[in-house]
């Protein structure tokens, strides 16, 4: 089972917007609405921003959101902060024997 | 406010066994699937093993089946990972992290490094 695709980097100024994609088949991303997106601070662990495709846990600012389209889901950032500058991995479920995959990750740089 | 702290980690010669704990805190901790996730030094995310609330299903990847055990201690509100065999691509930062709605990842605890090197 390969990592799911994303962007090596992506980059906004403050105030705009910028979209992060996550590219899988149809036997993980494209043929379930199990993709979740999570960002990460050097250092620090993991923090779950999305789950289900589009939902968003308490707590999680609603500049974050999350789309999927056939075997590609979507994670936009509205408004970036200079708080965004953080690695951002979406995972998806599989129905390989490996269950759970996640994406090659993508640094999110605010200019 | 859920916490999880893992602990266990530390340098193993190639071959060698490891076990890793994770103490839970601050959920129920007998009613939800846990699981551990790795991160080499650098690297990205990887799933390592998955667990359900009662321990009656346990699922692992290829890279780590036949070497690694996923088990849990309901009545201490502890998560464990057995590592036999190990190999200096197991280097990694080890997370816990609690089952979410159901195949995601909704708290992580801060890590432990295990280091494989001779």
């Amino acid at each position: 089972q390969s990592a799911l695709t994303q962007p090596a980097s992506v980059s906004g100024s403050p105030g705009q917007s910028i979209t992060i994609s996550c590219t899988g088949i149809s036997s993980d991303v494209g043929g379930y609405n199990y993709v979740s997106w999570y960002q990460q601070h050097p250092g620090k662990a993991p923090k779950l921003l999305i789950y289900d495709v589009i939902n968003r846990p308490s707590g999680v600012s609603n500049r974050f959101s999350g789309s999927k389209s056939g075997n590609t889901a979507s994670l936009t950032i509205s408004g970036l902060q200079a708080e965004d500058e953080a690695d951002y991995y979406c995972s998806s479920y599989t129905s390989s024997s490996t269950q759970y995959v996640f994406g090659t990750g993508t640094k999110v740089t605010v200019l | 406010q859920v916490q999880l702290v893992e602990s266990g980690g530390g340098v193993v010669q190639p071959g060698r066994s490891l076990r890793l704990s994770c103490a839970a805190s601050g959920f129920t901790f007998s009613n939800y699937g846990m699981h551990w996730v790795r991160q080499a030094p650098g690297k990205g995310l990887e799933w390592v093993a998955v667990i359900s609330h009662d321990e009656s299903n346990k699922y692992y990847p290829d890279s780590v089946k036949g070497r690694f055990t996923i088990s849990r201690d309901n009545s201490k509100n502890t998560l464990y990972l057995q590592m036999n065999s190990l190999r200096p691509e197991d280097t990694a930062v080890y997370y816990c992290a609690k089952r979410g709605a159901l195949f995601d990842f909704d708290y992580w605890g801060q890590g432990t490094l295990v280091t494989v090197s001779s």
